[in-house]
């Protein structure tokens, strides 16, 4: 079966702080599809990345980076230096078959 | 206008009424997708249409009637609700879906807060 873990519900740092929100999915498909979304308080998801199962190589887009590891099933994303604006709930998704299977969110706070 | 738009933002009904949720997208995606975002869970998907087609449809219980008219506009009838059904719905589109390991990259709107009396 299918699944993705985000095992913390709610992280909070101060402004300028780093932080990784982790990720860890289950499939059996070789072939797979990784990403991750950010929801702010407005509602709508905004897709950030996407990474698919053959390419590990880690990216990074300003402060954020996305750090892929096949060994242990990972899709960890960290954001250097947080800001205040950085407040969401983040969601990794695997994609299977054309649909997204979500993780549970991890709710970020942020303060100033 | 741009992107995925829902109305209305905020829906309040009673267990008896009869409401729909309209989602309308402007990017030109040919497939179409509700979401259901409920407290502490993960998202469930609850209809995917593809070129105007429903081809997922998972477990969901009639009293949720999904329509697609058009590529471009995708509605969800409620009637019957009950007070588990309050929820924020998200609607998203993108390209169709392509092959067994899809990697669509989905738009979404910023949902429709439902709340069931």
């Amino acid at each position: 079966a299918q699944k993705v873990t985000q095992a913390q519900t709610e992280i909070s740092v101060v402004e300028k702080e780093d932080v990784t929100l982790d990720c860890v999915y289950e499939t059996r498909d070789t072939t797979y599809y990784l990403f991750w979304y950010k929801q702010p308080p407005s509602g709508e998801l905004v897709f950030l990345i996407r990474r698919n199962s053959f390419d590990e190589q880690n990216e990074i887009s300003g402060r954020y980076s996305w750090n892929f590891q096949k060994s242990t099933s990972s899709f960890n994303f960290t954001i250097t230096a947080s800001q205040v604006v950085d407040s969401a709930v983040y969601f990794c998704a695997l994609s299977q078959g054309g649909k997204l299977i979500f993780g549970q969110g991890t709710e970020l706070s942020v303060k100033p | 206008e741009t992107g995925v738009t829902q109305t209305p933002r905020h829906l309040v009904m009673g267990m008896t009424n009869k409401k729909s949720l309209k989602c309308e997208q402007h990017l030109g995606h040919n497939a179409m997708y509700w979401y259901k975002q409920s407290a502490k869970k993960p998202l469930e998907l609850m209809f995917v249409y593809s070129l105007e087609e429903r081809v997922e449809n998972n477990s969901v219980p009639s009293r949720f009637s999904p329509e697609c008219p058009n590529s471009s506009h995708l509605f969800l009838h409620l009637h019957t609700l009950q007070p588990e059904d309050s929820a924020l719905y998200l609607c998203a589109s993108s390209q169709a879906v392509q092959g067994a390991t899809g990697a669509n990259v989905l738009t979404f709107g910023a949902g429709s807060r439902l709340t069931v009396l």
